[in-house]
């Protein structure tokens, strides 16, 4: 059974710092991996998919890498700001299981300005 | 299209009542599923379908809940006599089948029982 784990569960930073968060995945036979933003009471905002045979992907100050050998992800943030502040969550889909995502119990995030 | 829609945002009633939610995915999109929050947690999968038919349902999905979507359109997801142990908030997600199958999620449907 696949289980994903986030650690740290939270995260307080200043702003401007650059944030790094974990997600680590335990059966490798992903077929890809995705990273969440949700804020408080929302739903989830897709932020990076991450394709089984990729590395890495970034969009603006996100950048995301994959390690499927020794079951890691991790999401980096550049140059944080107070709007950064939010739950970040990853989910990893196995191959041959209809696409759903097995999610880890995220990063709540706070930037102080 | 705006993205996936859910309606209600929230949703109280009292514990026995039946509660229905619904859900309209991105519409070029022939994957739906449902998933539960619970405060602090991870979502949880509940079901999904492919087009109009529900291809699997998850252990969590107890002989109270019932979803369906009727011509692959828009689904429902229903519970009857609700526990107060249903208050999560529940949410679904769309994607396409092949190629890049992104998952899009809605804002999600808040249920109290009281």
């Amino acid at each position: 059974k696949q289980e994903v784990t986030q650690i740290p569960a939270a995260l307080s930073v200043p702003e401007g710092e650059n944030l790094v968060l974990n997600c680590s995945f335990t059966d490798s036979a992903i077929y890809n991996l995705q990273w969440f933003r949700q804020d408080p009471g929302k739903g989830l905002t897709s932020l990076l998919l991450i394709q089984s045979s990729q590395r890495e992907q970034t969009s603006g100050r996100l950048n995301a890498s994959l390690d499927k050998s020794s079951g890691r992800s991790t999401l980096y943030i550049a140059a944080s700001q107070p709007g950064d502040s939010a739950t970040y969550l990853c989910a990893v889909v196995i191959k041959a299981a209809g696409n759903k995502l097995t999610f880890g119990g995220g990063t709540r995030v706070l930037v102080k300005p | 299209d705006t993205g996936v829609s859910q309606d209600p945002r929230h949703k109280i009633t009292k514990r026995g009542q039946n509660v229905t939610f619904r859900c309209d995915p991105i519409s070029e999109h022939n994957r739906l599923y449902w998933y539960r929050q619970t405060l602090g947690q991870g979502p949880e999968f509940l079901t999904y379908f492919q087009n109009e038919a529900q291809l699997e349902k998850s252990r969590l999905l107890s002989d109270r809940f019932s979803a369906e979507r009727p011509k692959g359109s828009f689904s429902t997801l229903e519970i009857q006599r609700t526990e107060q142990g249903d208050s999560a908030m529940y949410l679904c997600a769309s994607s396409t089948m092949t190629g890049n199958t992104e998952a899009f999620f809605g804002q999600g449907t808040r249920l109290t029982v009281v």
